[in-house]
């Protein structure tokens, strides 16, 4: 399977500020990266679909201008959550389509938890 | 409707016994890819296992095999042997001709392994 990072594993942060999320894919090219989003004790949610070298296409209901996604590169996508507030405290959690033919598994980062103050 | 159906919220199973996680589609695709994932108390989403619609065989890796009878749209996830180490959440996912790029992800189920 691929192998994806994400950076920062934890982030505090006082509200009003921005925090920028890393995701890497380590040993394959992506050209799609996904970001979801997941409250405790509940399912992911898909926010964005970040392709490389275009526009991300945000999920209903996500606000493009607070989660800005940036996928500049085939081994990089970041998502900045911008003027962080108490209620973007959640786990973020990055994955990509694997290179197999089968229905294109993704493989998952290791996710981030924000904690907004 | 839900997509992906997981009745179960909570499991527990002996250590070394066998245990099944249900998981429930709904799609009107004939070709679609079902998916397991496991995500433990870290949070990082493992993938499992994996069954394509067309696959004429249940899918195994390991301790892990896919249940799929697809006449009743269900994809049973079944560890045999259970670890402590298989405590966690697990997540059946779907991804059809409709959803694009992106998967259906189930409510989860956690499991716990008693010694």
């Amino acid at each position: 399977g691929a192998v994806v990072s994400q950076h920062p594993s934890w982030v505090i942060c006082k509200s009003g500020t921005s925090v920028k999320i890393e995701c890497r894919s380590l040993d394959f090219q992506a050209t799609t990266m996904f970001w979801y989003r997941q409250f405790p004790k509940q399912s992911l949610m898909l926010m964005a679909t970040s392709n490389e070298g275009s526009k991300a296409t945000y999920e209903q209901g996500v606000e493009k201008d607070k989660f800005l996604i940036n996928h500049a590169s085939l081994t990089l996508s970041t998502l900045t959550v911008t003027s962080a507030h108490p209620e973007d405290s959640s786990f973020y959690i990055c994955s990509s389509k694997g290179t197999e033919a089968r229905w294109e598994t993704q493989y998952f980062g290791p996710g981030t938890r924000l904690l907004v103050l | 409707a839900q997509k992906i159906t997981q009745t179960q919220p909570g499991m527990f199973v002996q250590e070394k016994e066998a245990v099944t996680l249900d998981c429930t589609y709904d799609t009107s695709d004939q070709s679609y890819g079902l998916f397991w994932y496991k995500q433990p108390s870290s949070g990082e989403m493992i993938f499992l296992i994996y069954q394509g619609s067309y696959d004429e065989q249940n899918a195994t890796e390991g301790r892990y095999s896919l249940n799929f009878q697809k006449a009743r749209k269900s994809a049973n996830l079944v560890i045999s042997a259970s670890q402590l180490g298989d405590s966690a959440m697990y997540f059946c996912a779907m991804r059809d001709l409709h959803s694009g790029n992106q998967f259906y992800f189930g409510t989860g189920t956690s499991l716990t392994v008693i010694p």
